[in-house]
């Protein structure tokens, strides 16, 4: 079965450090998100990229955060400077038309010390 | 923003029961989706509901979308050990199908020996 692919599965790093997380989407699908849950928090959306632009962002994607399609296959997300309160789970997810077969990454862990 | 109530918090049950627990909203959503997430994984999607009143069953799980699009449950029959973790609704609204989806802050199961 597809799946989306994450890496790494847990990244360390100092305050203030940039971060680069990656996914791997599914082939087919067309819509990529990233999303973000706090330790024994709810999962929370941050953005949705569609056709090479960013289609829609929560208020916790911030100018600390980017995202990019840097080829045919991949989907990043960057945090400029992190900061504590940025330690979480962060997934990755896409869809093949925005609602039908919406498939999770297995997320990766972020810890900002 | 768009908010969903999820309940119970968290369910103590016996191998064997059944499980039944509800996600209401007071915005209307176009698809609600059901998570089961385990620890340290992403949310894996259990069942997606695309029409008001569908009924839908996968295995010993059968969700609802409510009539009126603000609310759907998940009920789980004959509940086996497998069946523990965390468990989420998500709604979207999908005005233009690259929308984030709302989570509910999930129902935790727990089940006793």
């Amino acid at each position: 079965e597809p799946e989306v692919t994450q890496t790494p599965s847990h990244q360390v790093t100092q305050m203030g450090q940039e971060v680069i997380l990656r996914c791997v989407p599914i082939s087919n699908h067309l819509y990529f998100y990233w999303y973000r849950q706090i330790l024994g928090q709810k999962v929370e959306f941050l953005v949705s990229f569609y056709n090479n632009e960013i289609s829609e962002k929560s208020e916790i994607f911030d100018d600390q955060f980017s995202v990019e399609r840097p080829d045919g296959s991949n989907f990043t997300l960057k945090i400029r400077s992190t900061k504590l309160e940025d330690s979480a789970m962060y997934f990755c997810a896409s869809s093949e038309t925005g609602n039908y077969g919406y498939t999770f990454g297995s997320g990766t862990r972020l810890t900002v010390v | 923003g768009q908010q969903l109530n999820q309940s119970p918090q968290s369910m103590f049950i016996q191998e064997g029961e059944d499980v039944s627990m509800n996600c209401t909203s007071s915005s209307i959503f176009n698809t609600w989706l059901w998570y089961k997430q385990d620890p340290g994984e992403g949310p894996v999607l259990l069942i997606a509901l695309y029409k008001a009143g569908e009924l839908t069953s996968n295995g010993r799980l059968t969700a609802q979308f409510g009539i009126t699009r603000k609310d759907s449950f998940l009920n789980i029959s004959a509940s086996i050990p497998s069946d523990v973790g965390i468990y989420f609704c998500a709604g979207l609204y999908s005005g233009g199908g690259a929308d984030g989806l709302t989570f509910g802050k999930g129902t935790h199961l727990i089940i006793q020996p």
